[in-house]
């Protein structure tokens, strides 16, 4: 079956523009995952969402990143005013829950650079 | 606070030596841990958790509570177990990575 997609697959952005990146999840999965990877840094969590709960946005780095999951299935996370810093590929993954006993499936992710 | 340390940004070795990629964690409660991997151009995926206490690949990795360490090991390595290896804990239901270990298996 489908996995978990993302797109672009890529993105070139200026400084100081705003942008989506979108995540489809794999059907039926409660919780999807956002996570930032950079160069030497592994993978830093962003956000979470968990079915119709509140999700968990402790990991967004400033209040210029947020995201939101749309009828439980697609989300989108959105960086305004992106700085050279936003650079790096973000990753999604979903699950069938958030318990610790199910895999995350990720996505492909996509590479964002900031000029 | 929940922390997954992995000493090693690279490790090479031959084929058909043994490999040992560590993991050393620190969390105050009782962790759930696993390793993810990412082969070239291919999606990151989990190769193992500590619960399963299974062997993938010929990978095992064995939990030490005391040293607090999920050292992943192989006796054998194969060149395709070239890839970047990524040690995560499960603590208040977050997935915590560590920083990665590249592993080159050489011919």
């Amino acid at each position: 079956g489908a996995g978990v997609s993302q797109s672009p697959s890529n993105k070139v952005t200026e400084k100081g523009k705003d942008v989506e990146l979108r995540c489809d999840p794999i059907s039926g999965h409660t919780a999807l995952y956002w996570y930032r990877q950079s160069l030497g840094q592994g993978l830093e969590f962003l956000i979470y969402f968990q079915g119709n709960s509140a999700p968990d946005k402790s990991g967004l780095p400033s209040d210029r990143f947020s995201a939101e999951r749309t009828g439980g299935s697609v989300s989108t996370l959105t960086i305004q005013r992106t700085q050279q810093e936003d650079s790096a590929v973000y990753l999604c993954a979903s699950s069938l829950s958030r318990g610790p006993a199910y895999e995350q499936y990720f996505g492909p992710g996509t590479r964002l650079t900031v000029t | 606070a929940q922390r997954v340390t992995q000493p090693e940004k690279l490790l090479s070795v031959f084929k058909g030596a043994p490999v040992e990629l560590k993991c050393n964690y620190s969390y105050s409660g009782s962790p759930e841990l696993f390793w993810y991997v990412q082969y070239s151009r291919q999606r990151l995926q989990l190769l193992l958790r500590h619960i399963s206490r299974e062997s993938i690949k010929g990978f095992t990795a064995d939990l030490n509570k005391g040293e607090t360490s999920f050292h992943l090991k192989k006796p054998f390595a194969q060149e395709e177990d070239s890839a970047m290896y990524y040690c995560a804990l499960i603590g208040f239901q977050k997935l915590v990575f560590g920083t990665g270990t590249r592993l080159l298996v050489s011919p």
